[in-house]
């Protein structure tokens, strides 16, 4: 079946655009996450949605970061006025419950690679 | 806060070796611990998921260990191939959290 799907793979900003990234995640799965990882590093957590709540973004680096996803499937991280730090790749992960059991593994994208100039 | 450790950052073995992967962590408050496996360009894959009742977990070839008391994971490769080159990662979930912790990786070259 379809997996977690991510859109566009590939972008280039200039410093001060702002960026529209896509996640599609798995046909009914609740929950649904975004990482950031830096070159080298592992990724870093930076919200989580239940169905359409956004129940968690402690690890949105700025105010210029905004997350949503208003149906409960699909969600959009936008970034506004980008910065050279914001190059990463962004991930997208989904899962099909909360907690309990192997329904909770998380399923990745396959990201999308940003840089900005 | 919960930190995430691998050692080695970075490993290359010929074919056919065992080997083995750690992964220490600082709050043993933890859910569960999974294993993922990235290759260049690419999402993670989960590998193996460990509840903190668990001990250890087998698929196939590989195998984790958990022991949450002393913070350490271990993910053990049996008769390493080529194709399990690949960037390794330990992250694991706290308890009444959703998000995953990760470590930073060991890269893994196996050659043939």
């Amino acid at each position: 079946g379809a997996g977690v799907s991510q859109s566009p793979r590939y972008k280039v900003a200039k410093r001060g655009q702002d960026v529209a990234l896509r996640c599609d995640p798995i046909s009914g799965h609740v929950s649904l996450f975004w990482y950031q990882q830096a070159l080298g590093q592992g990724p870093e957590f930076l919200t989580y949605f239940q169905n359409e709540a956004q129940l968690d973004k402690s690890g949105l680096p700025s105010d210029r970061f905004f997350a949503e996803r208003p149906e409960g499937s699909v969600s959009t991280l936008k970034i506004q006025r980008t910065q050279q730090e914001d190059s990463a790749v962004y991930l997208c992960a989904s899962s099909l419950v909360l907690a309990g059991g192997p329904g909770e593994t998380q399923y990745f994208g396959p990201g999308t690679r940003l840089l900005v100039l | 806060k919960q930190e995430v450790t691998q050692i080695p950052a970075a490993l290359s073995v010929p074919e056919g070796e065992n080997l083995v992967l750690n992964c220490s962590f600082t709050d043993s408050a933890i859910y569960n611990l999974q294993w993922f496996r990235q290759d260049p360009g690419k999402g993670l894959t989960s590998l193996l998921l460990i509840q903190s009742s668990q001990r250890e977990q087998t698929s196939g070839r590989l195998n984790a260990s958990l022991d949450k008391s002393s913070g350490r994971s271990t993910l053990y490769i049996a008769a390493s191939q080529p194709g399990d080159s690949a960037t390794y990662l330990c992250a694991v979930k706290n308890t009444g959290f959703q998000k995953l912790v990760f470590g930073t990786g060991t890269r893994l070259l196996v050659s043939p």
